[in-house]
């Protein structure tokens, strides 16, 4: 079974620039979270797709948005990139709704000049 | 405590030796608390989730225990190997899960 699937694995952009990263979850998974590791800093939540909706997010600014298409699949958008903004993005897949447990994806990094 | 909070940082253990650290949370509207294992350049994995006070799970040499009334978890690792080498994340859960910042295992040869 393929696990939790990530692209690109790294990417680079510049200030103001809009960046699109993807993440494919374990089949038979309907929930996607995403996280945010920056340098020196915990996992943050991002945001939560369950069943092609947008279920909450966190305490970021509106350029952070995303989508989930039917095939369960997700991307996350980051525009107007900031320099903060450089960080590990994490992808997460569970089964159904509600915190259980999560399979993580290997990430993308982030980089913003 | 109004987040998830886990102590030490870091600590070096020597192989063979056993150790163990402190997750703490908000012990108000507990759900169910996560432990995760994250290998350096791998993805985050999961360990326990523990819902009842008194819970224990064990995998291996890694053991877990739970008291939500203090809002406390403690992992342990027996006799610990250098493929322990990791960071230990712990969560808890509502709709979503609240990491704590980690401790970073290093298991000296």
């Amino acid at each position: 079974e393929a696990g939790v699937t990530q692209s690109p694995t790294h990417l680079i952009k510049t200030r103001g620039q809009q960046a699109t990263l993807r993440c494919s979850p374990i089949s038979g998974h309907t929930s996607v979270y995403w996280y945010q590791q920056a340098l020196g800093l915990g996992l943050q939540f991002l945001l939560w797709y369950d069943e092609g909706e947008e279920r909450n997010r966190g305490n970021f600014p509106p350029r952070f948005s995303g989508r989930q298409f039917p095939n369960y699949s997700s991307e996350l958008n980051v525009n107007a990139l900031e320099l903060e903004d450089s960080a590990l993005y994490l992808c997460a897949s569970s089964f159904g709704a509600g915190a259980n447990v999560l399979t993580f994806g290997a990430g993308s990094r982030l980089t913003v000049l | 405590i109004l987040n998830v909070e886990q102590s030490p940082q870091s600590l070096h253990v020597q192989e063979g030796d056993s150790t163990n650290f402190t997750c703490s949370f908000p012990s108000s509207n507990f759900y169910a608390l996560h432990w995760y294992r994250w290998e350096t350049a791998k993805s985050p994995e999961a360990l326990f989730v523990m819902t009842l006070n008194g819970d224990e799970k064990k995998k291996g040499r890694i053991s877990a225990t739970l008291n939500t009334k203090e809002g406390y978890s403690y992992l342990y690792i027996k006799g610990s190997q250098p493929e322990d080498s990791a960071t230990y994340l712990c969560a808890t859960s509502d709709y979503k899960l609240s990491f704590g910042a980690g401790t970073t295992v290093t298991v000296r040869a």
